[in-house]
């Protein structure tokens, strides 16, 4: 069965400390994994899609990367706007309807000034 | 990316009435959509997939005569919660798929700004 975990549940970070975001998976045929980032009340906003290991992205203070196992989201010197929900989801391959997600329960994430 | 937007943003009704929600892609022609719930504290689970001219495929344990799914355009489709429950309280999320080019390329899913229902 398909699985997305994502540690820790939640992180409380003061402004400017620097941490990561651990997103680990077990899918048949991986396709992508996606990370977004989800403000109460508001649908996911889309950050990164990754394909391949040793694929990297980066977005401002975001950088995103991928292993044959897990995915991890680093966030440096991060801001108290970057306070939010980080989900992974992953999309399989082989057997899966086309497109769908597999997502895990996220990262809560809480930066003080 | 693809923008999506969905109406009502929140909605309260009585128990026993039916609901309908909007989501609509608006830059973009998606033959798939897909919807989600997603309760207090938890990620999103997959209710559904809706299939522009076709009927939705709907997720174990999904009742598909209480969620009624229609994609009768390819910039509109409609979920219908029928006879609404305080139990089915919850964030509605829908998506749009983007991409899928020959030769295996993923699909990168695009969220419209959910809606709230509450059900007393």
């Amino acid at each position: 069965e398909d699985q997305v975990t994502q540690s820790p549940e939640a992180l409380r970070l003061q402004e400017g400390e620097s941490s990561s975001l651990n997103c680990s998976y077990t899918v048949s045929g991986l396709r992508g994994l996606f990370w977004y980032r989800q403000d109460p009340g508001k649908g996911p906003e889309f950050l990164f899609t990754l394909y391949s290991a040793g694929e990297e992205k980066e977005k401002e203070r975001l950088k995103a990367t991928l292993t044959k196992k897990e995915s991890f989201l680093h966030i440096t010197a991060p801001k108290p706007e970057d306070s939010a929900t980080y989900l992974c989801a992953v999309q399989a391959g082989r057997g899966s309807t086309l497109g769908r997600l597999y997502f895990g329960r996220g990262t809560q994430l809480t930066v003080w000034p | 990316g693809a923008v999506v937007s969905q109406h009502p943003s929140w909605v309260i009704c009585k128990s026993g009435t039916s609901v309908k929600i909007e989501c609509r892609s608006l830059d973009f022609q998606a033959t798939t959509m897909f919807w989600y719930r997603q309760f207090p504290k938890q990620s999103l689970m997959l209710m559904a997939t809706s299939n522009e001219g076709s009927k939705a495929t709907y997720e174990q344990g999904v009742e598909k005569d209480k969620f009624l799914i229609n994609h009768a355009s390819l910039t509109l489709s409609t979920l219908t919660v029928t006879s609404a429950h305080p139990e089915d309280s919850s964030f509605y999320i829908c998506s749009v798929i983007l991409g899928g080019l020959a030769g295996g390329s993923s699909y990168e899913q695009y969220f419209g700004p959910g809606t709230r229902l509450t059900v007393t």
